[in-house]
C-alpha cells in the first residue's frame, strides 16, 4: 500500500530556516498538503495543493513537490512554530494518506 | 469562521458499538464533502471516511471497512460516525473535518477541524 515517510524530528535554531520531508512512491505526481498540530490542539492546515497558502498562514510557510519529495519549508522559524507537522496525499481518488508526522523544535 | 464540534465519544467495551456526531455551522453544509480523521493516543493522524455532499459516495479506510458507517444529516448540519465491533486498535480521539477541493486531481484537503472527541475501548 502507499504510504508516507516523514522524519520523526527536525530541529532548528530560532530565526533560521527549517525544512521537513515526506517521501512517496511518485509523490511528484500528485499533489502534498501540510497540517500543523500544536500539543493538545486540532490539526491546522498550512500548505495545500503543494505550494499554496491558505488565508492567515503566515508567509515563512512555503511548500514544494518533486520527484518523490515533498517538503515543507519553514523560513525564519519562531518560537510558536514548534509543533507536530504531517503530510497528506490522495493514494487514489478515494482515499487518503498522512505521513507519520515530524516533530518540530525550535531551539 | 466554520465551526465543527464533535460529539458522542466515550468508553466502550471490545465489540461494542458508537455513533459520533459533528455540528458544523457558519458555512453551507450541504455544498461540501465532509471527512472523519482520527488519531490514537501518541500517534499520528489515519484518515477514516470521507462522504460527499449528497451523502450517496461514501470512501473508507481499509482499516474501518465493514464496522463503520459514515452518513450525514444535511437538513440538521450534522456529520456521523457509526462505529460496530469496536476494537482496542479503534481507541483515538475522532475530528470531523471539511474537505475542498475535492474535483481537482489529487487536490483535495482539509480546510477545517473540529476539536475533536475521545474514543476509548477498554473493558
Amino acid at each position: 500500500s502507499y504510504g508516507l515517510t516523514q522524519p520523526p524530528s527536525v530541529s532548528v535554531p530560532p530565526g533560521q530556516t527549517a525544512n521537513i520531508t515526506c517521501s512517496g512512491d511518485k509523490l511528484g505526481d500528485r499533489f502534498a498538503c501540510w497540517y500543523q498540530q500544536r500539543p493538545g490542539q486540532s490539526p491546522v492546515l498550512v500548505i495545500f495543493q503543494d505550494n499554496k497558502r491558505p488565508s492567515g498562514i503566515p508567509e515563512r510557510f512555503s511548500g514544494s513537490n518533486s520527484g518523490n519529495t515533498a517538503t515543507l519549508t519553514i523560513s525564519g522559524a519562531q518560537a510558536l512554530d514548534e509543533a507536530d507537522y504531517y503530510c497528506q496525499a490522495w493514494v487514489s481518488s478515494t482515499a487518503v494518506v498522512f505521513g507519520g508526522g515530524t516533530k518540530l523544535t525550535v531551539l | 469562521e466554520v465551526q465543527l464540534v464533535e460529539s458522542g465519544g466515550g468508553l466502550v467495551q471490545p465489540g461494542g458499538s458508537l455513533r459520533l456526531s459533528c455540528a458544523a455551522s457558519r458555512f453551507t453544509f450541504s455544498a461540501n464533502w465532509m471527512t472523519w480523521v482520527r488519531q490514537a493516543p501518541g500517534k499520528g493522524l489515519e484518515w477514516v471516511a470521507t462522504i460527499n455532499q449528497g451523502g450517496n459516495e461514501k470512501y473508507y479506510a481499509d482499516s474501518v471497512k465493514g464496522r463503520f458507517t459514515i452518513s450525514r444529516d444535511n437538513a440538521k448540519n450534522s456529520l456521523y460516525l457509526e462505529m460496530m465491533s469496536l476494537r482496542a486498535e479503534d481507541t483515538a480521539v475522532f475530528y470531523c473535518a471539511r474537505l475542498l477541493d475535492v474535483y481537482v486531481a489529487s487536490g483535495g484537503y482539509f480546510d477545517f477541524w473540529g476539536q475533536g472527541t475521545l474514543v476509548a475501548v477498554s473493558s
